[in-house]
């Protein structure tokens, strides 16, 4: 079945480096790979998104790329900072009538000052 | 503009109860999903509503139940409460069937005891 493996499961980087977070999907049919941040106590917040007909797309300090030949897709942060201490899900979805979003198991950033 | 919100915010059952969570979709979206978050993991697709039916449902029992009223709002019943019905409970709305981008809630955590 449909199923996204997000790594690592914990990350620590210092201030003022980058972050990357790697995810894999097992359905090519997959065509919408959002990103969300949820912080302790929160809902999911979407961070960034990319659609299969993009490589790469990049908002300010954060950038996602997709391969969809390898159906691997990451979420790079550069810069970080203590506020982007947080947990950190990728997510799969088909489009179509039912839009349900996979999501891989999370990954725990913490921003060390 | 209003985002998702839920209510209650905690909740506290025991085995073999029923209990009932509520949503109010974002301004102007009109489907509404519902997502299970167990402690540690990503949230996991139970079901979609739009124009008040169903469209949509995960690997999840039918003692998941849920209703859309004609306000998009939505609500998630769940009957014969078992223990490892305790996580947080996640609603979602889109802007419209079929539209990829979910905004999600706050959530509503529920412990079964």
């Amino acid at each position: 079945g449909e199923n996204v493996e997000q790594h690592p499961s914990t990350l620590s980087v210092q201030e003022g480096d980058s972050a990357v977070i790697k995810c894999t999907y097992s359905d090519s049919a997959s065509n919408y790979f959002p990103w969300y941040k949820q912080e302790l106590g929160k809902g999911p917040q979407l961070i960034i998104d990319i659609r299969s007909n993009v490589g790469e797309k990049k908002d300010q300090r954060i950038a996602v790329t997709l391969n969809k030949t390898a159906k691997h897709f990451s979420l790079h942060i550069t810069e970080t900072q203590p506020e982007d201490s947080a947990v950190y899900f990728c997510a799969a979805s088909i489009r179509s009538s039912a839009s349900k979003i996979i999501f891989g198991s999370g990954t725990r950033l913490s921003i060390r000052p | 503009e209003t985002g998702v919100t839920q209510s209650p915010t905690h909740l506290i059952k025991t085995r073999g109860q029923q209990v009932t969570l509520r949503c109010s979709s974002q301004s102007g979206h009109n489907t509404v999903s519902w997502y299970q978050q167990a402690l540690g993991q990503g949230p996991q697709f139970i079901f979609q509503y739009y124009r008040e039916e169903e469209n949509g449902r995960g690997n999840f029992p039918p003692r998941f139940s849920g209703l859309q009223f004609p306000n998009y709002s939505s609500e998630l019943n769940v009957n014969a409460l078992e223990l490892d019905d305790s996580a947080l409970y996640l609603c979602a709305s889109s802007l419209a069937v079929g539209l990829e981008t979910q905004y999600f809630g706050p959530g509503t955590r529920l412990l079964v005891l």
